[in-house]
């Protein structure tokens, strides 16, 4: 099964934009991943799935357009434009394995606004 | 509008047991598989369980096969979690997860905001 690495930290100012990666271990080059984000306290919630050629279906209730994704080789991407104080949070990248029977998340990457 | 309540949750001792609920509602509970993942504290998400929308199938991590069963009653719009054998390193956060699809693949497309299950003696 696939191993999803994340940096365990990003930081940006209000009004920047910023990258987070989540890399894919080698031989799943073809694996979409899900980016879910989880303000301090909360529930996870879905943002967007991400394959090589980018979004794949709909981005998850009221994310706003300033998410955006994209795909390359092992690396599927979430950039923020436009950052707000509300997307100070914990961003976290899934990927299933066998149709819903063994899905790895990455650690997680945790956003800070300055 | 979507919501999963968790509950259930609480401290127990280890080898103790303990079953987690989840009342959905704002979708048509038996058409979506449903899953749970854990969050131990100041860590990342890890999955635990999913079920197919009819319940006939169900799929668990290495870590809790044998221990847990999952299950649902479409009747009642609620998932549960049986969880036995409990371990100290099954405290965590317990997030129920509703799929987007009937037979899972993902993604989790809601969550409920989870409930605590300290094992501690």
């Amino acid at each position: 099964q696939p191993v999803l690495t994340q940096p365990p930290s990003a930081s940006a100012s209000l009004g920047a934009s910023v990258t987070l990666t989540c890399t894919l271990s080698s031989g799943y080059s073809n694996y979409k991943v899900d980016w879910y984000q989880q303000r301090p306290g909360k529930g996870p919630r879905f943002v967007m799935r991400v394959g090589t050629g980018g979004i794949v279906g709909s981005k998850g209730d009221g994310i706003p357009d300033r998410f955006s994704v994209l795909g390359s080789g092992l690396n599927r991407y979430l950039t923020i434009k436009n950052i707000q104080e509300e997307d100070e949070s914990d961003y976290h990248c899934g990927a299933d394995h066998g149709s819903g029977s063994n899905l790895v998340f990455g650690g997680g990457t945790k956003l800070t606004v300055l | 509008e979507v919501q999963l309540l968790e509950s259930g949750g609480g401290l127990v001792q280890p080898g103790g047991s303990l079953r987690l609920s989840c009342a959905a509602s704002g979708f048509t509970f038996s058409t979506y598989a449903m899953g749970w993942v854990r969050q131990a504290p100041g860590r990342g998400l890890e999955w635990v369980s999913i079920i197919t929308g009819s319940g006939a199938t169900a799929y668990y991590a290495d870590s809790v096969k044998g221990r847990f069963t999952i299950s649902r009653d479409n009747s009642k719009n609620t998932l549960y979690l049986q969880m036995n054998s409990l371990r100290a390193e099954d405290t965590a956060v317990y997030y129920c997860a509703k799929d987007l699809g009937e037979y899972g693949g993902g993604p989790f497309d809601y969550w409920g905001q989870g409930t605590l299950v300290t094992v501690s003696s």
